[in-house]
């Protein structure tokens, strides 16, 4: 059974640092991965997607790597701010239906 | 860009009630999800549809049911609310020719009291 699991749970930095958060999965036989982000009370808005055949995605200040092989992924966010608090969620898409398998999340906190 | 849009931001509701929540997209996506969100358990799959008609259990089906009767629109049905159904609801949906990817809607917060 898929499992994935995000450290750390919980992160708080200074603003300008840049930062990196973990994600990793026990099968590799992964379709996709995703990274959300998730505002307190609200949805959770879709950062980036990575294909099971690329090495890593890029948008803006974010960049997302993955290893299938390791079971590892990773989000690099550049020169944080504090607008960028908030969970930020992987989960890997399973080969079949497209169902995804969540981590627990990392709470980010970007200080001023 | 992708819509999901869900019916209520906030329901209130009492035990015993008939409860419906509505969800919909308006990006031609085959794929549609439940979810329910609490603290400390994360998020947890309750149905999903491939089509139209179609529907499969998540990981906690019990005590709810679906309706897709087009393909836009995917509705979680409570059919007795009890109080530990008070919970954030989630839907999404994604389609296999975007790779999968799943986009959510705002959420509804339930409490059933």
């Amino acid at each position: 059974k898929q499992e994935v699991t995000q450290i750390p749970a919980a992160l708080s930095v200074p603003e300008g640092e840049n930062l990196v958060l973990n994600c990793s999965f026990t099968d590799s036989a992964i379709y996709n991965l995703q990274w959300f982000r998730q505002d307190p009370g609200k949805g959770l808005t879709s950062l980036l997607l990575i294909q099971s055949s690329q090495r890593e995605q890029t948008s803006g200040r974010l960049n997302a790597s993955l290893d299938k092989s390791s079971g590892r992924s990773t989000l690099y966010i550049a020169a944080s701010q504090p607008g960028d608090s908030a969970t930020y969620l992987c989960a890997v898409i399973a080969l079949w239906g497209g169902k995804l398998i969540f981590g627990q999340g990392t709470e980010l906190s970007v200080k001023p | 860009d992708v819509k999901v849009t869900q019916s209520s931001r906030y329901l209130v509701k009492r035990t015993g009630e008939k409860v419906f929540l509505e969800c919909v997209q308006d990006m031609d996506h085959e794929n549609m999800f439940w979810y329910r969100q609490d603290p400390g358990l994360g998020l947890r799959l309750i149905y999903f549809s491939y089509d139209v008609k179609m529907k499969e259990k998540g990981d906690i089906p019990e005590g709810y049911s679906v309706s897709r009767e087009k393909k836009e629109r995917f509705s979680l049905i409570l059919e007795s609310a009890s109080t530990n159904q008070t919970s954030m609801y989630l839907c999404a949906s994604s389609s296999v020719d975007r790779g999968y990817e799943q986009y959510f809607g705002p959420g509804t917060r339930l409490t059933v009291t």
